[in-house]
């Protein structure tokens, strides 16, 4: 049973480009969520999707950034005119159901370098 | 909103020894769960352990245990016959037992060395 699988692993992009992040949950996950790692610091919350809805997207940036989770397919965040300070590591999660006490499973993450 | 403070950046521990790593947490409600994660070099988040507010009992798995005080707020996990593939960041995260809550929210990590 594959995990969370996300892609690339790594992606470097140039100031003002789009970086397109994947994630594919575990099979029978229908819900994830997207957090972002900085440099020496704890992961932060992003938002909460379940299929082809947004539940949660308290932690997104009010630009540039949007998440969807279409009924087939990947996940996608999606990060537009990245800038320097975009660069992280942005890890995805997913759960089988709503309820806090299922674990999260969380993928290897994807580094973004904006240079 | 809830917080979770970890208060030691960096640990060491010789090998075979034990370690306790401290968290605490800051929050209103009185049903939640707590978690301990490990991130080793390659970036991967691994649970290492869980608790349940309601539960008295401390959560253990194998090497690993939690002293869950929760009249402090405080969760440590306590490492015993600390190994070489110990070393890595652990992370203290807190998610509200409300209904639909589905966010964790992390400390800020401590870097755990395993001294041979």
């Amino acid at each position: 049973n594959a995990g969370v699988m996300q892609n690339p692993r790594h992606l470097v992009r140039r100031r003002g480009q789009e970086a397109r992040l994947r994630c594919s949950p575990m099979k029978g996950h229908s819900h994830v969520y997207w957090y972002r790692q900085l440099p020496e610091e704890g992961l932060k919350f992003m938002v909460y999707l379940q299929k082809e809805n947004i539940i949660d997207e308290s932690g997104m940036p009010k630009e540039r950034f949007s998440a969807e989770f279409p009924k087939e397919g990947p996940s996608i965040l999606r990060i537009q005119q990245v800038v320097r300070g975009d660069s992280a590591a942005y890890f995805c999660a997913s759960s089988p159901r709503q309820g806090s006490g299922s674990p999260l499973h969380f993928g290897n993450g994807t580094r973004l370098t904006v240079t | 909103a809830q917080t979770v403070t970890q208060s030691q950046p960096e640990m060491s521990v010789q090998e075979a020894e034990t370690v306790t790593l401290s968290c605490t947490y800051d929050t209103s409600e009185s049903d939640y769960y707590l978690f301990w994660y490990k991130q080793p070099p390659s970036r991967q988040m691994i649970l290492v352990i869980r608790q349940e507010a309601y539960k008295q009992q401390n959560a253990t798995e194998n090497r690993f245990s939690v002293n869950f005080q929760k009249a402090a707020k405080s969760f440590s996990l306590k490492i015993s016959d600390s190994q070489l593939g110990d070393a890595a960041m652990y992370f203290c995260a807190y998610r509200s037992g409300a209904q639909g809550a589905q966010k964790l929210v992390f400390g800020q990590g401590t870097r755990l060395t395993i001294n041979p």
